[in-house]
C-alpha cells in the first residue's frame, strides 16, 4: 500500500528566508510524487509533480522539489518565501498500478511573517 | 479550477437527512473522484469512477453512494447524515494529455451535519 508522511504540522519562516516542506513516501515500485497547494477557503492547486527523470523539478510560483530515492524523500523548496506563500501544503503519491488513486499526507501549515 | 464545478458550495443539514452532491466537468475526462478533507487527515478518497456508469470504492466509502450516469457528472449521495460527516468535501478529475497526468480539484463543498 502506497502511503505519504508530512512530519511536520506547521513551517514558519520569515519572508525571504528559504523555505521546505518535508515529505517521505512509501509505495511499492516507481512513485509518482505531487505537491498542492491549499489557501484559505479555496480547492487544491497542482503545484508540480514527479514521474521520472531529473530529480529537482520545478513547478509553478517558483517552487521546486527534490526526489530522493535513498531517502524515499520528495521535500518541496522555495528559495526565496513570500508572505502570499501561506497556505497548507500536502504532498501525494500515487499507485499507477492502482486505478491512479492519490495518498495524500495530513498537510502542513506554512506562514511566512513579513 | 480545471474545468470543474461543486454544487453546492455550502450546506447545513441535520441528523438523518439526505443530500447529493454533484461534481461536473466541462471536458471529457473519464477518471473523476471524491475526497473528503478533515484537519490533520489530509484528503480521504471515498469513491471514485473510472468512466461513464462505473463507480469503485476507496478509502472511506461508508455512508456514501456514487452515481456516473453522464460522464461529465459525478454525484455523491448521503442518505442518512450523521456528525461524522461534517467536512469539506471535493471532486477531482485526472487530466491525460501527452506528458500530463495530473489530478485537478473542484472548488469544494463544505458540509456541516448538525
Amino acid at each position: 500500500a502506497q502511503s505519504v508522511a508530512q512530519p511536520e504540522d506547521q513551517v514558519n519562516v520569515a519572508e525571504g528566508n528559504p523555505l521546505t516542506v518535508k515529505c517521505t513516501y512509501s509505495v511499492s515500485g516507481n512513485p509518482y510524487l505531487f505537491w498542492y497547494v491549499q489557501y484559505p477557503n479555496r480547492g487544491l492547486q497542482f503545484l508540480l509533480k514527479y514521474i521520472t527523470g531529473d530529480n529537482l523539478v520545478k513547478g509553478s510560483y517558483g517552487f521546486e522539489a527534490e526526489f530522493n530515492k535513498s531517502q524515499t524523500s520528495f521535500h518541496l523548496k522555495k528559495p526565496s518565501a513570500l508572505v502570499s506563500d501561506s497556505a497548507l501544503y500536502f504532498c501525494a503519491v500515487r499507485d499507477p498500478s492502482n486505478d491512479y488513486k492519490l495518498s495524500f499526507g495530513a498537510g502542513t501549515t506554512v506562514t511566512v511573517r513579513a | 479550477n480545471a474545468g470543474v464545478t461543486q454544487t453546492p458550495k455550502f450546506r447545513v443539514l441535520k441528523t438523518g437527512q439526505s443530500m447529493t452532491l454533484l461534481c461536473a466537468q466541462d471536458m471529457n475526462h473519464e477518471y473523476m473522484y471524491w475526497y473528503r478533507q478533515d484537519p490533520g487527515m489530509g484528503l480521504r478518497l471515498i469513491h471514485y469512477s473510472v468512466g461513464e456508469g462505473t463507480t469503485a470504492k476507496g478509502e472511506v466509502p461508508d455512508g456514501y453512494n456514487v452515481s456516473r450516469l453522464k460522464k461529465q457528472n459525478f454525484l455523491l449521495g448521503l442518505e442518512s447524515a450523521a456528525p461524522s460527516q461534517t467536512s469539506v468535501y471535493f471532486c477531482a478529475i485526472r487530466r491525460t494529455s501527452g506528458a500530463t497526468d495530473t489530478q485537478y480539484f473542484g472548488p469544494g463543498t463544505r458540509l456541516t451535519v448538525l
